[in-house]
């Protein structure tokens, strides 16, 4: 069964905080995805990644940064949290041959304050 | 650029009643359609897809049915349960686009 994880379901960090968000997939994707949720404003891609060390920005990249060392693991980065980052965040990934059929890791809800 | 419109919800219906969710999009070419569900805290699933005009997907008793004429591609069930109370995403390849999702419940 295909399987994407996030290190933490919720997470709590202080303004100004360096925050690391993982995700990792076990279906050897070579695309992974990086949204946050927020009601009434639906997803918004942050970044993704078509391969490893590479990285393309999304619709709203301002703030955050990304990391693709390795296949299986995506990190979403917020190099000093604010309290407009307060959402849910999800990772997807695909495969190359069928890069929009995304599959979510459960999110993790992410409070600044 | 690529767009994706969906009814707002949310919508409350009764088991067995009849579901339709509108979506309608704007994209060039010949985009791949989705919908994606999201039950309570959980990440999205992929609901059922459609490739080409006229395709239609179907999982779980929901269809939908690619309308190039009319960019459409709206969601539905003859009869719903209250297991599929969840929020609903249209999506398109662009890499994905998504609607700001439907959230649907269903009362006993």
């Amino acid at each position: 069964d295909v399987k994407v994880t996030q290190s933490s379901r919720y997470l709590v960090k202080r303004t100004g905080e360096k925050v690391f968000l993982e995700c990792v997939q076990d279906m050897d994707h070579e695309n992974m995805f990086w949204y946050r949720q927020d009601p009434g404003l639906g997803l918004r891609l942050i970044y993704f990644s078509y391969d490893v060390k590479m990285k393309e920005k999304g619709d709203i990249p301002e703030g955050y940064s990304v990391s693709r060392e390795k296949k299986e693991r995506f990190s979403l980065i917020l190099e000093s949290a604010s309290t407009n980052q307060t959402s849910m965040y999800l990772c997807a990934s695909s495969s190359g041959g069928r890069p929009y059929e995304q599959y979510f890791g459960p999110g993790t809800r992410l409070t600044v304050t | 650029g690529d767009s994706v419109t969906q009814m707002e919800g949310p919508v409350t219906l009764s088991e067995e009643a009849f579901l339709t969710i509108n979506c309608t999009y704007t994209a060039t070419g010949y985009p791949s359609l989705f919908w994606y569900v999201q039950y309570p805290g959980e990440g999205l699933q992929l609901l059922l897809k459609a490739t080409k005009a006229d395709d239609k997907g179907s999982n779980k008793g929901f269809e939908a049915t690619y309308r190039k004429e009319t960019t459409s591609f709206h969601l539905e069930k003859g009869s719903v349960q209250v297991s599929d109370s969840a929020v609903y995403f249209c999506a398109l390849t662009a890499p994905l686009v998504f609607g700001k999702g439907t959230r649907l419940s269903v009362i006993a």
